[in-house]
């Protein structure tokens, strides 16, 4: 069965430092892999996704993620973090049935500070 | 398109009570997902669907809970006998098959029960 592993519940930065946000999947096969932010009360807005291709892929909101498959990691970063990032973020995989259902991890909280 | 649309977005009601949620996804999806989340977690899969079929239900959900997509467009989850744990934030989403597109939630449904 497919799961998610965000190492960190809360990262604190700085603005205008560099972010990475740590997640590690288990799936036999090829993942879908996907970030998810959520602001509070909110629903989830999809930052970027891997299907296949290019191991870099580049998301909204000057976010990128590399899928590392030798590591079964999905990390993701931003080289500027700007205070209105502050939100918790979600990595998630979906595998079998073209798809299927998404499973995601527990996120990871960003706190920016000024 | 107007997105996922998930109606009433906040609602509270006493123990014991019945409650029904309604997701209306994006037209040309014809998967449908059912996810909660409590605070400070990552969303649990629930139940899904493609066209009007249940093609899987977490063997979490218990049998007080019950999802239904008759038409293969909207959606309705209903909680029988509410409990005070069933307090959480619901939250839908929709998807082509395969799941290139990435899965588009909705703002969620929070239920309080007191």
């Amino acid at each position: 069965a497919q799961s998610v592993t965000q190492p960190d519940i809360h990262i604190t930065v700085s603005e205008g430092a560099s972010l990475e946000l740590r997640c590690n999947y288990s799936y036999g096969a090829t993942p879908y892999l996907f970030w998810y932010v959520q602001s509070p009360g909110q629903g989830l807005q999809l930052l970027l996704k891997y299907f296949s291709g290019d191991t870099l892929v580049q998301g909204i909101k000057g976010f990128e993620a590399e899928f590392k498959r030798s590591q079964s990691s999905f990390n993701l970063r931003k080289p500027s973090v700007h205070w209105s990032d502050a939100a918790e973020y979600f990595c998630a995989v979906a595998g079998g049935n073209q798809g299927g259902k998404l499973i995601f991890g527990q996120g990871t909280e960003l706190s920016v500070k000024p | 398109d107007t997105g996922v649309s998930q109606d009433p977005r906040h609602k509270i009601t006493k123990r014991g009570q019945n409650v029904t949620f309604r997701c209306d996804p994006i037209s040309e999806h014809n998967r449908l997902y059912w996810y909660r989340q409590t605070l400070g977690q990552g969303p649990e899969f629930l139940t899904y669907f493609q066209n009007e079929a249940q093609l899987e239900k977490s063997r979490l959900l218990s049998d007080r809970f019950s999802a239904e997509r008759p038409k293969g467009s909207f959606s309705t989850l209903e909680i029988q006998r509410t409990e005070q744990g069933d307090s959480a934030m619901y939250l839908c989403a929709s998807s082509l098959v395969p799941a290139g597109g990435g899965y588009t939630f909705g703002s969620g449904t929070r239920l309080t029960v007191v």
